[in-house]
């Protein structure tokens, strides 16, 4: 029990295009949802939490219209990185939970701006 | 906000070595996981426990609470405990979960 799905697992895309990354908890109803971010040797760094049906919480420094985060259901929650560019290149991982539970990842996905 | 650090950072160990792994954490926490992220980037639950003790075969956690860390015990290190494991904690009040420094571990055979 307790899946995250994460699609796509890998993306590569032109400097100046939108890329839409998506997370769905399968088989429960995800109260809450993180999106995280993760540059090569370092730690996972926390960008924004999402509550379905509420504006997304983002971490300070974390551009809000940059990474437009959509929680639409109990199920579902989007990250779409608009107007990427290099520096956007990094791996991004999704995770959910349901009231006071552990975590549960995606297999993240690995965003290559060229 | 609370800061997480892990130690040691970098661990090398031979198979079959022991090994303790420590998150220390600078404020009052709700919940607690560990975590092995393998080379694919995927990241594995291996304990939630916001405090006591629990094992899972070799491995074995403990969360001191009041003393602000938690432990994770690796024994007869196997190659395939490579990786990075990371604690997370959700300070109280927060509802976000805050990742540790990290510690790689190389497993040689």
């Amino acid at each position: 029990g307790a899946v995250v799905s994460q699609h796509p697992s890998r993306v590569i895309c032109k400097s100046g295009t939108s890329v839409k990354i998506e997370c769905r908890s399968l088989d429960f109803q995800a109260t809450t949802m993180f999106w995280y971010r993760q540059f090569p040797k370092q730690s996972l760094m926390l960008m924004a939490t999402s509550n379905e049906g509420s504006k997304a919480t983002y971490e300070q420094g974390v551009e809000k219209d940059k990474f437009l985060i959509n929680h639409a259901s109990l199920t579902l929650s989007t990250l779409t990185v608009t107007s990427a560019h290099p520096e956007d290149s990094s791996f991004y991982i999704c995770s959910a939970t349901v009231g006071n539970s552990p975590l549960h990842f995606g297999n993240g996905t690995r965003l290559t701006v060229t | 906000g609370i800061q997480v650090e892990q130690s040691p950072p970098d661990l090398i160990l031979q198979e079959g070595a022991n090994s303790t792994l420590r998150c220390n954490f600078s404020d009052s926490v709700n919940n607690l996981q560990w975590f092995h992220q393998n080379p694919w980037g995927q990241l594995i639950n291996l304990f939630y426990i916001p405090s006591g003790t629990k094992q899972n075969g070799r491995l074995s956690a403990t969360t001191v609470a009041t003393e602000r860390y938690s432990l994770l015990y690796i024994s007869s290190s196997q190659t395939t405990d490579s990786g990075v494991y990371f604690c997370a904690v959700e300070a109280t009040g927060t509802y976000k979960y805050i990742f540790g420094t990290g510690t790689r571990l190389k497993v040689l055979a």
